[in-house]
């Protein structure tokens, strides 16, 4: 299968600073990723999707100011959180996809990130 | 609005005991159903998908079955490394912005015990 990575995989940081997580997709062109972010023992809640070279589309409840999201290259897209608190505090995973793999999301491995 | 039920929630295993684990789905129209296993600390790993009623898939230990309504992942002989959470999603037509999202069920946790 199709090969997406994220950086860092883990990260901690004092409130109030912002971080940016990093997805690539390794061995395709992407034309759309996905930013999801899951909760301990829930699934999956989708954040945004991101088409390269457009803005991202941003589900309903999460602000688009606190969480930035481009997607510059059809490889890389990144998502900033910025002046993180303590509830930003999750498992943040992006997938990415295309018509080349058959509009299947393959996903990243997952960033953990834990505000103070 | 697009709706994917899993059951049962969490299932416990011993090693070698056959089972099914069930995604029942309510879309307008269907594009694909997936199937994803994780691991905890992990992102979702690609399994299968399946696009028509009938069809079927086969993965080593794992089977996968759709119906107009459902899907069943069945798991032959289970070991204790098919200790995962099974993620169920679909896909549905006409999402002209993103026709590739998902909607994800809440997963089944299965435990395989040796």
């Amino acid at each position: 299968g199709a090969v997406v990575s994220q950086h860092p995989s883990r990260v901690i940081c004092k409130s109030g600073t912002s971080v940016k997580i990093e997805c690539r997709s390794l061995d395709f062109q992407a034309t759309t990723m996905f930013w999801y972010r899951q909760f301990p023992k829930q699934s999956l809640m989708l954040m945004a999707t991101s088409n390269e070279g457009s803005k991202a589309t941003y589900e309903q409840g999460v602000e688009k100011d606190k969480f930035l999201i481009n997607h510059a290259s059809l490889t890389l897209s990144t998502l900033t959180v910025t002046s993180a608190h303590p509830e930003d505090s999750s498992f943040y995973i992006c997938s990415a996809s295309s018509l080349i793999v058959g509009d299947t999301q393959y996903f990243g491995p997952g960033t953990r990130l834990t505000v103070l | 609005e697009d709706q994917v039920t899993q059951s049962p929630e969490a299932l416990r295993l011993q090693e070698g005991e056959s089972s099914s684990l069930n995604c029942s789905y309510t879309v307008s129209g269907l594009r694909g159903l997936f199937w994803y296993r994780q691991d905890p600390g992990k992102g979702p790993e690609f399994l299968f998908t399946l696009y028509s009623a009938g069809e079927e898939k086969e993965k080593e230990r794992l089977k996968a079955t759709l119906t107009k309504k459902e899907s069943f992942l069945h798991i032959t002989a289970p070991k204790p490394e098919d200790s995962a959470t099974y993620l169920c999603a679909v896909q549905a037509v006409g999402n002209n912005n993103a026709g590739n999202m998902l909607t994800f069920g809440g997963g089944t946790r299965l435990m395989v015990k040796p």
